[in-house]
This record gives structure tokens, sequence and C-alpha cells, in this order.
């Protein structure tokens, strides 16, 4: 089972280039987020979406851009890459709202991305 | 909104030893309560979870019980193993301004388990 599926694993950007990090799901979730984890802060949530063609912000929205096309794919923009955009992504998904007691968040392995 | 805070790390133990890790949370109402294990070059995987106060989460060993008096949801095993070593993240349930139910996660701790 491919559960949550991220690419690329490695990244190194410039500042001012665009990039797409995809994530795609096999497990017909309705839920998907996007994170950033940075040292000694945990994972804050970038973007989330409940279902195809419904996106939301998170808590830390600026600077990145997503659209959910199908259930599978939640592909997260980042129109023009800054420094502090340096960090590691996690995609992740789950069947209903990620809080609630029956809903087992799924996540993928991550990009390590860097801007330079 | 609902918060964590778990002690730093790292945490080095060797193996068979005694692990505990402590967690505590600060939130309005009754958050369900988390534990993520996050092993080197993975992402995170949910290790157990408590949904109301008193209630015991344990899985592959591992024990943490909700205790709403003090606040606390503490991750105890009795004998690690060198195959534990990871980054382990406390983590409650929260909601953005808008409603929406999001996992909060505390800031990781990072376990090396020695032979």
């Amino acid at each position: 089972n491919a559960g949550v599926t991220q690419t690329p694993k490695f990244q190194v950007l410039k500042t001012g280039q665009s990039m797409t990090l995809q994530c795609a799901q096999d497990m017909n979730h309705e839920y998907m987020s996007w994170y950033r984890q940075d040292p000694g802060m945990g994972l804050r949530l970038i973007h989330y979406s409940v279902g195809a063609g419904i996106t939301d912000q998170g808590e830390v929205p600026n600077g990145y851009n997503v659209s959910r096309s199908t259930t599978e794919d939640f592909p997260l923009r980042l129109l023009s890459a800054a420094p502090s955009q340096t960090s590691v992504y996690f995609c992740a998904s789950s069947y209903g709202p990620p809080a609630t007691e029956k809903n087992i968040q799924y996540f993928g392995a991550g990009t390590r991305l860097s801007v330079l | 909104g609902n918060s964590v805070t778990q002690m730093e790390g790292p945490v080095t133990l060797s193996e068979e030893a005694f692990l505990t890790i402590n967690c505590t949370y600060t939130a309005t109402g009754y958050p369900s309560l988390f534990w993520y294990v996050q092993y080197p070059g993975e992402g995170l995987q949910l290790l157990l979870k408590a949904t109301k106060a008193d209630d015991k989460g344990s899985n592959k060993g591992f024990e943490a019980t909700y205790r709403k008096e003090t606040t606390s949801f503490h991750l105890e095993k009795g004998s690690v193993q060198v195959s534990d070593s990871a980054v382990y993240f406390c983590a409650l349930s929260d909601r953005l301004s808008g409603g929406y139910q999001k996992v909060t996660f505390g800031t990781g701790t990072k376990l090396q388990v020695i032979p």
C-alpha cells in the first residue's frame, strides 16, 4: 500500500524561484493537510482541504498556495521562494477531521526544502 | 488555542531502561490527546491516543494516561529497545478560528537508545 506519497524528497531553490511540492494519497481520504516542521516549533498547519475543490488556510499560509482538483492530489505551490521557507514539509490525509476520535491522520515521508 | 509542552531532548537511554517523556497541555474543554512517533527519514505515525479523562492509550508497549487533574499525558515504556529511537510528539485536538478541527503538535522529544 502506497499511503501518502510526497515528491520530491529533497529540493534546493534560489530565492524567488517557484516550485510545486506534490502529494498524493490512495486511501480515498477526504481530508488532506500540509504542515511545515521547523526545529523547536513542532508541526504547523499551512493549508488544508476537506474535499475536492475545497481548501482553506491554516496557521501559516502566507507564501503558499494550494488547490484540490481531485480527491487523490493536493499540491503545495511556492510562488516566490524565500529563505524563511526553508523547512521540512509534510502532507497528511485522513478519512474525516484529523483531530476526531475515529480519524487517524497518515503522513507522507516529507520534502526537505532549502531556499538559498 | 490549545497547546502542549513536552520535555526537551535529546533523551539517551540504555536498552531495557524505563522511559518517561513528559507532556502537559493547556486547553479549553476536554481535548483528545495523542502521541505521534517519527522514525528517521519517515513521516509521523500515530502511536496512541486518549479521548477522555482517565483513558489509557497503549500501543507497542508504550502507554499514556489522560490526567485531567494534572493536565498531563506522559508517555511511558517499561523497557526500551534500540528500534524505539525516534522523535516523539505529544499532540492534542484544537480548532482554528473558523471552527476546523485540527491537531496541535508539541516540539518533539528525540529519544536515542544505545545498546
